[in-house]
Protein backbone atom coordinates (compact mmCIF):
# COMPACT_ATOMS: atom_id res chain seq x y z
CA UNK A 1 0.00 0.00 0.00
CA UNK A 2 1.13 3.34 -0.89
CA UNK A 3 -0.67 5.56 1.11
CA UNK A 4 -3.33 7.82 0.25
CA UNK A 5 -4.02 7.95 -3.68
CA UNK A 6 -5.94 11.28 -5.26
CA UNK A 7 -6.79 12.02 -9.07
CA UNK A 8 -6.01 13.59 -10.95
CA UNK A 9 -3.12 15.95 -9.48
CA UNK A 10 -4.64 19.05 -11.21
CA UNK A 11 -7.52 19.92 -12.93
CA UNK A 12 -8.55 23.41 -14.91
CA UNK A 13 -11.98 24.04 -15.81
CA UNK A 14 -14.38 26.67 -16.94
CA UNK A 15 -16.88 28.43 -14.99
CA UNK A 16 -20.26 26.07 -14.95
CA UNK A 17 -18.91 23.08 -15.34
CA UNK A 18 -19.10 19.96 -13.06
CA UNK A 19 -15.91 18.17 -11.46
CA UNK A 20 -15.26 15.26 -10.49
CA UNK A 21 -12.27 13.59 -8.19
CA UNK A 22 -11.08 10.67 -6.79
CA UNK A 23 -9.30 9.49 -3.24
CA UNK A 24 -8.08 5.86 -2.66
CA UNK A 25 -7.42 5.86 1.36
CA UNK A 26 -5.19 3.60 2.90
CA UNK A 27 -7.21 0.27 2.65
CA UNK A 28 -7.49 -1.28 6.32
CA UNK A 29 -8.50 2.87 7.10
CA UNK A 30 -11.98 3.12 8.12
CA UNK A 31 -12.11 6.91 8.26
CA UNK A 32 -11.66 9.79 4.88
CA UNK A 33 -11.68 13.39 5.26
CA UNK A 34 -11.79 16.05 2.20
CA UNK A 35 -10.68 19.10 3.53
CA UNK A 36 -10.14 22.38 0.53
CA UNK A 37 -6.84 24.21 1.22
CA UNK A 38 -6.45 27.96 -0.10
CA UNK A 39 -2.75 29.34 -0.84
CA UNK A 40 -1.39 30.67 3.33
CA UNK A 41 -4.18 28.99 4.86
CA UNK A 42 -4.87 25.79 6.69
CA UNK A 43 -6.94 22.75 5.62
CA UNK A 44 -10.41 23.44 5.99
CA UNK A 45 -12.78 20.49 6.99
CA UNK A 46 -15.69 19.19 4.13
CA UNK A 47 -16.54 16.19 4.77
CA UNK A 48 -16.23 13.62 6.75
CA UNK A 49 -17.05 9.17 5.77
CA UNK A 50 -16.73 6.49 8.71
CA UNK A 51 -16.92 3.21 6.06
CA UNK A 52 -19.53 4.39 3.53
CA UNK A 53 -21.52 6.32 5.87
CA UNK A 54 -21.19 10.39 5.57
CA UNK A 55 -21.18 11.40 9.07
CA UNK A 56 -20.65 15.32 9.16
CA UNK A 57 -21.35 17.34 5.93
CA UNK A 58 -19.67 21.51 7.07
CA UNK A 59 -22.25 24.07 7.39
CA UNK A 60 -20.03 26.16 4.71
CA UNK A 61 -20.35 23.54 2.29
CA UNK A 62 -22.58 24.98 -0.52
CA UNK A 63 -25.41 22.47 -2.24
CA UNK A 64 -22.86 22.13 -5.21
CA UNK A 65 -20.71 19.92 -3.59
CA UNK A 66 -21.34 16.13 -2.95
CA UNK A 67 -19.30 13.61 -2.23
CA UNK A 68 -19.64 9.75 -1.83
CA UNK A 69 -18.02 6.73 -0.44
CA UNK A 70 -19.73 3.12 -1.85
CA UNK A 71 -18.69 0.28 -0.36
CA UNK A 72 -16.30 2.34 1.75
CA UNK A 73 -13.66 2.12 -0.12
CA UNK A 74 -12.77 4.88 -2.40
CA UNK A 75 -14.29 8.37 -2.23
CA UNK A 76 -15.41 11.14 -4.54
CA UNK A 77 -16.17 14.70 -4.41
CA UNK A 78 -18.10 16.39 -7.41
CA UNK A 79 -18.58 20.10 -7.48
CA UNK A 80 -21.05 20.96 -9.49
CA UNK A 81 -21.70 24.48 -11.64
CA UNK A 82 -17.95 25.38 -10.55
CA UNK A 83 -16.75 28.92 -9.90
CA UNK A 84 -13.90 30.64 -9.77
CA UNK A 85 -14.21 30.58 -6.01
CA UNK A 86 -13.76 27.05 -5.73
CA UNK A 87 -10.50 27.24 -6.96
CA UNK A 88 -7.74 25.63 -3.82
CA UNK A 89 -6.17 22.55 -3.53
CA UNK A 90 -8.54 19.55 -2.34
CA UNK A 91 -7.16 17.34 0.07
CA UNK A 92 -8.27 13.55 1.17
CA UNK A 93 -7.00 12.21 4.09
CA UNK A 94 -7.42 8.85 5.54
CA UNK A 95 -7.09 7.33 9.20
CA UNK A 96 -8.10 3.75 11.13
CA UNK A 97 -10.46 5.50 13.80
CA UNK A 98 -10.73 8.63 15.72
CA UNK A 99 -7.87 10.48 16.92
CA UNK A 100 -5.37 8.85 14.96
CA UNK A 101 -2.91 9.72 12.54
CA UNK A 102 -4.30 11.52 9.21
CA UNK A 103 -2.59 10.25 6.40
CA UNK A 104 -3.06 12.73 3.54
CA UNK A 105 -2.82 12.34 -0.16
CA UNK A 106 -0.84 14.74 -2.53
CA UNK A 107 -4.14 16.99 -3.12
CA UNK A 108 -5.93 17.67 -6.18
CA UNK A 109 -5.43 21.33 -7.23
CA UNK A 110 -8.67 22.91 -8.81
CA UNK A 111 -8.26 25.92 -11.41
CA UNK A 112 -11.53 27.44 -12.66
CA UNK A 113 -11.21 30.20 -15.30
CA UNK B 1 -17.96 27.93 16.61
CA UNK B 2 -14.83 25.41 16.70
CA UNK B 3 -11.79 27.38 15.83
CA UNK B 4 -7.92 27.44 16.46
CA UNK B 5 -6.21 30.02 16.36
CA UNK B 6 -2.24 29.98 15.42
CA UNK B 7 0.61 32.13 16.32
CA UNK B 8 2.98 33.53 14.60
CA UNK B 9 2.36 33.55 10.96
CA UNK B 10 5.93 33.45 9.96
CA UNK B 11 8.97 32.49 11.99
CA UNK B 12 12.82 33.02 11.02
CA UNK B 13 15.23 31.79 12.90
CA UNK B 14 19.05 30.95 12.62
CA UNK B 15 20.17 27.61 12.22
CA UNK B 16 20.49 26.11 15.54
CA UNK B 17 18.23 28.38 17.79
CA UNK B 18 14.98 27.19 19.46
CA UNK B 19 11.29 27.89 17.23
CA UNK B 20 7.85 27.98 19.43
CA UNK B 21 4.83 27.93 17.40
CA UNK B 22 1.55 28.57 19.87
CA UNK B 23 -1.88 27.83 19.29
CA UNK B 24 -5.42 27.62 21.03
CA UNK B 25 -8.65 26.08 20.78
CA UNK B 26 -11.88 26.97 21.59
CA UNK B 27 -13.68 23.32 21.48
CA UNK B 28 -13.39 22.05 25.36
CA UNK B 29 -14.31 18.51 23.93
CA UNK B 30 -11.04 18.31 21.96
CA UNK B 31 -8.59 15.22 23.30
CA UNK B 32 -6.65 14.97 20.55
CA UNK B 33 -3.91 18.10 18.68
CA UNK B 34 -1.37 16.67 16.13
CA UNK B 35 1.32 18.98 14.36
CA UNK B 36 1.77 18.45 10.34
CA UNK B 37 4.71 20.02 8.60
CA UNK B 38 3.73 20.72 4.96
CA UNK B 39 6.47 21.34 2.19
CA UNK B 40 6.05 23.42 -0.59
CA UNK B 41 3.58 21.74 -2.84
CA UNK B 42 3.41 18.97 -0.86
CA UNK B 43 1.17 17.16 1.67
CA UNK B 44 0.91 17.55 4.87
CA UNK B 45 2.65 15.14 6.92
CA UNK B 46 2.25 14.35 11.10
CA UNK B 47 5.41 15.20 12.93
CA UNK B 48 4.00 14.62 16.51
CA UNK B 49 0.97 14.72 18.32
CA UNK B 50 -0.54 14.76 21.99
CA UNK B 51 -3.41 13.60 23.87
CA UNK B 52 -5.66 15.24 26.63
CA UNK B 53 -4.36 12.75 29.01
CA UNK B 54 -1.28 14.03 28.49
CA UNK B 55 0.88 17.19 29.21
CA UNK B 56 3.96 17.03 26.79
CA UNK B 57 5.49 14.43 24.81
CA UNK B 58 9.03 14.75 23.01
CA UNK B 59 10.72 13.25 19.99
CA UNK B 60 14.39 13.94 19.32
CA UNK B 61 14.54 17.32 18.86
CA UNK B 62 10.59 18.36 18.78
CA UNK B 63 8.32 18.61 21.90
CA UNK B 64 4.75 19.54 22.49
CA UNK B 65 2.89 21.03 25.13
CA UNK B 66 -0.63 20.43 26.32
CA UNK B 67 -2.35 22.93 28.84
CA UNK B 68 -5.94 21.62 28.26
CA UNK B 69 -7.33 24.15 31.00
CA UNK B 70 -6.54 27.53 29.17
CA UNK B 71 -7.09 25.43 26.07
CA UNK B 72 -2.89 25.96 24.80
CA UNK B 73 -0.54 23.97 23.11
CA UNK B 74 2.65 24.97 21.53
CA UNK B 75 5.39 23.41 19.43
CA UNK B 76 9.11 23.20 19.87
CA UNK B 77 11.72 22.17 17.48
CA UNK B 78 15.42 22.48 19.28
CA UNK B 79 18.80 22.95 17.40
CA UNK B 80 16.83 24.22 14.41
CA UNK B 81 18.19 22.55 10.87
CA UNK B 82 17.74 24.20 7.60
CA UNK B 83 15.30 20.98 6.42
CA UNK B 84 13.26 22.17 9.34
CA UNK B 85 11.67 24.87 6.78
CA UNK B 86 8.66 24.75 6.03
CA UNK B 87 4.61 25.78 6.84
CA UNK B 88 3.60 23.84 10.05
CA UNK B 89 -0.07 23.55 11.12
CA UNK B 90 -1.68 23.01 14.55
CA UNK B 91 -5.02 21.13 14.73
CA UNK B 92 -7.65 20.02 17.04
CA UNK B 93 -10.15 17.12 17.55
CA UNK B 94 -13.69 17.98 17.17
CA UNK B 95 -17.00 16.28 17.31
CA UNK B 96 -16.35 13.10 15.44
CA UNK B 97 -12.86 12.95 15.20
CA UNK B 98 -12.53 15.91 12.38
CA UNK B 99 -9.18 18.12 12.69
CA UNK B 100 -9.66 22.00 12.81
CA UNK B 101 -6.68 23.39 11.86
CA UNK B 102 -4.91 26.34 12.22
CA UNK B 103 -4.04 28.87 9.40
CA UNK B 104 0.20 28.01 9.64
CA UNK B 105 3.30 29.51 11.05
CA UNK B 106 6.22 29.73 7.89
CA UNK B 107 9.14 29.00 9.54
CA UNK B 108 12.40 29.72 7.89
CA UNK B 109 15.48 28.36 9.35
CA UNK B 110 18.84 30.42 8.20
CA UNK B 111 21.94 29.11 7.74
Amino acid sequence: DTGVSQDPRHKITKRGQNVTFRCDPISEHNRLYWYRQTLGQGPEFLTYFQNEAQLEKSRLLSDRFSAERPKGSFSTLEIQRTEQGDSAMYLCASSYSRNTEAFFGQGTRLTVV
Amino acid sequence: GENVEQHPSTLSVQEGDSAVIKCTYSDSASNYFPWYKQELGKRPQLIIDIRSNVGEKKDQRIAVTLNKTAKHFSLHITETQPEDSAVYFCAASSEGGKLIFGQGTELSVKP
